[in-house]
């Protein structure tokens, strides 16, 4: 399973950009890259997923280098309720085994 | 869409008891799902995978006599904690990924996990 490495926290404010990169140096052809969001005693939210260029939705995008060698999830003018742990996994689309790493804390301040 | 409900949300028993958790995939059809161990302040654990209609496969280190796996159809798949004893309570986590929708990936969706405390 490709490990992945995302800063332990971040801070930020209401109204401004978060963006959180992680990297995956070891990633394989047949993964995907996923972000999840997790609140306490909840289990994780799907946030968005990808596999190569740049993906967007309604809450996120997601920017993933030619190399695929790290990915960056971008929250566009965050919120008080943002505040969550952010998980980026790697995952092989036929077996797609999840392995979680420590995850980034992000506090959204007032 | 991709709605996976577990239940119960909150268990508290007695040392020795047995403990049965129901993971379901409302809206979606889940050929594998997973079973995850959280501690506080700690990230997921993968306990195991379930795939429907066979055995699942447990990750190094976790005793698949204690944490039962049952994936009897492709909406259900229970996990019962055998002889349970303080050490195992923890916030279980199941996770649902969806048949296949030709090539698109499906990504695995989360139930909101059972707190499980041992007395």
């Amino acid at each position: 399973l490709a490990k992945t490495t995302q800063p332990i926290s971040m801070d930020s404010y209401e109204g401004q950009e978060v963006n959180i990169t992680c990297s995956h140096n070891n990633i394989a052809t047949n993964d995907y890259i996923t972000w999840y969001q997790q609140f306490p005693s909840q289990g994780p939210r799907f946030i968005i997923q990808g596999y190569k260029t740049k993906v967007t939705n309604e809450v996120a995008s997601l920017f993933i280098p030619a190399d695929r060698k790290s990915s960056t999830l971008s929250l566009p003018r965050v919120s008080l309720s943002d505040t969550a742990v952010y998980y980026c996994l790697v995952g092989d689309w036929d077996d797609y085994k999840l392995s979680f790493g420590a995850g980034t804390t992000v506090t959204v301040r007032a | 869409g991709a709605v996976v409900s577990q239940h119960p949300s909150w268990v508290i028993c007695k040392s020795g008891t047995s403990v049965k958790i129901e993971c379901r995939s409302l809206d979606f059809q889940a050929t594998t799902m997973f079973w995850y161990r959280q501690f506080p302040k700690q990230s997921l654990m993968l306990m195991a995978t379930s795939n429907e209609g066979s055995k699942a496969t447990y990750e190094q280190g976790v005793e698949k006599d204690k944490f039962l796996i049952n994936h009897a159809s492709l909406t259900l798949s229970t996990l019962t904690v055998t002889s349970a004893h303080p050490e195992d309570s923890s916030f279980y986590i199941c996770s649902a990924r969806a048949v296949a929708q030709g090539s698109s990936n499906q990504p695995q969706h989360f139930g909101d996990g059972t707190r499980l405390s041992i007395l």
